[in-house]
């Protein structure tokens, strides 16, 4: 069967650091990859989405960047973290687009 | 804009008493829509999948139905581990583009 993980589950940084949150699917080959961002109260909102190996389509324009080095690892990251970069961020795999999409646990991101 | 809405943003049932959550949307070409259930700091849980107005889809004391307007996830008798939040989501032309709702937050007392 297919698993997701996503590391780490929680995350405090300062203003102005680094990120990097990283996303691996096991069971699955070739698999569409996704990051969102969920706001309290509010819907997930699509950051970026992969379907395949080196290609990223961006969907919000903002400090954050992803890239997938391999098959079924996709990485999120920041040069510099802005306070608004805070809320709780989900990876997402799925067989293809218009199938179900299938989230990880989630990293909850506080900047200070 | 493609939207998504979901109503009511919270709903607090008694164990055994039945009711149904809604989701309508604006999104040009509904191509589909997924249901989801996530519970506290966890990531959403897939449910259902809907193509077409008319489908229905069943999971235990879960029904979600689809029409050309809007869907409908009925709970039947509803347990408290029912509790939790159920989103919707929807896409179009851009399979790989879901529109989420805010979710509906469901607590289900003894």
């Amino acid at each position: 069967s297919q698993t997701i993980h996503q590391w780490p589950a929680t995350l405090v940084q300062p203003v102005g650091s680094p990120l990097s949150l990283e996303c691996t699917v096991e069971g699955t080959s070739n698999p569409n990859l996704y990051w969102y961002r969920q706001a309290a109260g509010r819907g997930l909102q699509l950051l970026f989405y992969s379907v395949g190996i080196g290609q990223i389509s961006s969907e919000v324009p903002q400090n954050l960047s992803a890239s997938r080095p391999q098959d079924r690892q996709f990485i999120l990251s920041s040069k510099k973290l802005l306070l608004s970069d805070s809320g709780f961020y989900l990876c997402a795999w799925s067989v293809e687009g218009g199938q179900p999409q299938h989230f990880g646990d989630g990293t909850r991101l506080s900047i200070l | 804009e493609d939207q998504v809405t979901q109503s009511p943003e919270a709903l607090r049932l008694q164990e055994g008493e039945s009711s149904s959550l809604n989701c309508s949307y604006t999104v040009s070409g509904l191509r589909g829509l997924f249901w989801y259930r996530q519970d506290p700091g966890k990531g959403p849980e897939f449910l259902f999948t809907l193509y077409s107005a008319g489908e229905e889809k069943e999971k235990e004391r879960l029904k979600a139905t689809l029409t050309k307007k809007e869907s409908f996830l009925h709970i039947t008798a509803p347990k408290p581990e029912d509790s939790a939040t159920y989103l919707c989501a929807g896409f179009s032309g851009g399979y790989n583009k879901l529109i989420f709702g805010a979710g509906t937050r469901l607590a289900v007392h003894p």
